[in-house]
């Protein structure tokens, strides 16, 4: 079974905070690792789209780093505000079948 | 504002109903696909099409059967479900089907209650 797994479930910070967290997937067949922003009543949004090992990609104070050979991507966030409160999702692909399979998520929620 | 576009947002059905969930997208996207996600778990892929030509179906159950009539559009048909397929059914599109360079686009989902 091919499990991607993130860390922590959840997560409660606040305004200011800067916080991480993590997605671990299998390092076998490596071909691409996403991550998405998925809030409450919303779809989910494309945050990173990560292909090389040493990767790190930003977007505003969200910025994310890749390790294909030992199987994790850190997701980082500077100084969160309450806007940031959302679940994280990551996903793993091994092929380009367009399979992904995802993590269950961090749920972050910043208190202001 | 999303992209992708599915109707119903939400729908509840009997046991013995038959209904569709349709998806559209007008963004010239070749990939669309349907995902499953149940309470507390990560959405889960049921099916992949890629140039209107389904190329994954992850052993979904025949009660459940996809259909891409042109690029644009990706339907769900429904038929004789359980109550144990209660979900949010999302759709998503992508460029193509290698996810390497382009991410998922997804729409807000169907909720389903089969009662």
């Amino acid at each position: 079974i091919l499990n991607v797994e993130q860390s922590p479930q959840s997560l409660h910070v606040q305004e200011g905070d800067s916080t991480n967290f993590t997605c671990s997937f299998p390092s076998s067949n490596f071909y691409a690792l996403h991550w998405y922003r998925w809030e409450t009543a919303k779809s989910p949004e494309a945050l990173f789209v990560m292909t090389l090992n040493g990767d790190e990609k930003k977007k505003g104070r969200i910025s994310a780093t890749l390790n294909t050979k030992e199987g994790y991507s850190y997701l980082y966030i500077k100084g969160s505000q309450p806007e940031d409160s959302a679940t994280y999702l990551c996903a793993w692909g091994s092929g380009n079948t367009g399979k992904l399979i995802f993590g269950q998520g961090t749920t972050l929620q910043v208190k202001p | 504002d999303t992209e992708v576009t599915q109707t119903p947002k939400h729908l509840v059905m009997g046991m013995t109903n038959k209904k569709s969930l349709k998806c559209e997208q007008h963004m010239g996207h070749r990939a669309m696909y349907w995902y499953k996600q149940k309470a507390k778990k990560p959405p889960e892929l049921m099916f992949v099409y890629s140039y209107e030509k389904l190329s994954i179906n992850e052993s979904v159950p025949s009660r459940f059967s996809p259909e891409c009539p042109n690029s644009s559009l990706l339907n769900l048909h429904l038929h004789a479900l359980q109550p144990e397929d209660s979900a949010l059914y999302l759709c998503a599109s992508s460029q193509e089907r290698a996810l390497r360079v382009s991410p998922l686009h997804f729409g807000n989902g169907t909720r389903l209650t089969v009662t």
